[in-house]
């Protein structure tokens, strides 16, 4: 059974900096793409970036609202999915999803809660 | 970037009774080497993730009752969901993944009337 279960939500400051984790089971992390999608309270669904598998480069992207503040990474030895937030703003409050990706999203996580508040 | 908008926001629809919500696309999604459209539907129920639906405009996944469909091709879509039941009240989304950034439309709350 696929599972994907983030952590590491919570309260910050503007300004301040955050590391998003998604622990992976249940399927080949390594050959697996995946993504980051958020959504604000009480709204709709917004992707925030992708990390392809190592064989396909292990390259990024990202949506133009959080790039160059938040960056994708992978540790394929712990099955394991980053984000690192960086020079956070109130509007990145929202709850943020793991995914797998086959384009589409296959798999999603429970979610964990950013809150960016002073 | 591909602009996804649904119509309409919300509807109410009796139960065992149609749904039929429409996805429109700013440009095609439908890649000529394959003849494959890049769109998939998601349903959120809520305090739930969302959970994929359809993907490739039209293919169902695994364990979705088939009283859910997609159609359409290019630049109009359609997610109808036939007989309606209580289970199926939720918010529903389309995405393309044609290209990044992957964009949703804005999604379509399904009640009981």
């Amino acid at each position: 059974e696929v599972q994907l279960v983030e952590s590491g939500g919570g309260l910050v400051k503007p300004g301040g900096s955050l590391r998003l984790s998604c622990a992976a089971s249940g399927f080949t992390f390594t050959n697996a793409w995946m993504n980051w999608v958020r959504q604000a309270p009480g709204k709709g669904l917004e992707w925030v970036g992708r990390i392809r598998s190592k064989t396909h480069g292990g390259t990024t992207d990202y949506a133009a609202p959080v790039k160059g503040r938040f960056t994708v990474s992978r540790d394929d030895s712990k099955n394991t999915l980053y984000l690192q937030m960086n020079s956070l703003k109130t509007e990145d409050t929202a709850v943020y999803y793991c995914t797998t990706e086959d384009g589409y999203s296959n798999y999603w996580g429970q979610g964990t809660l950013v809150t960016v508040s002073s | 970037d591909i602009v996804m908008t649904q119509s309409p926001d919300s509807l109410a629809v009796s139960l065992g009774e149609r749904a039929t919500i429409n996805c429109k696309s700013s440009q095609s999604v439908l890649y000529s080497s394959n003849n494959k459209d890049y769109l998939a539907w998601y349903q959120q129920k809520p305090g739930q993730p969302p959970k994929l639906l359809i993907y490739w405009a039209s293919t169902r996944e695994s364990g979705v009752p088939d009283r859910f469909s997609g159609s359409g091709s290019g630049t109009d879509f359609t997610l109808t969901i036939s007989n309606l039941q209580a289970e199926d009240v939720a918010v529903y989304y389309c995405q393309q993944y044609y290209t990044t950034p992957r964009t949703f439309g804005q999604g379509t709350k399904v009640e009981i009337k």
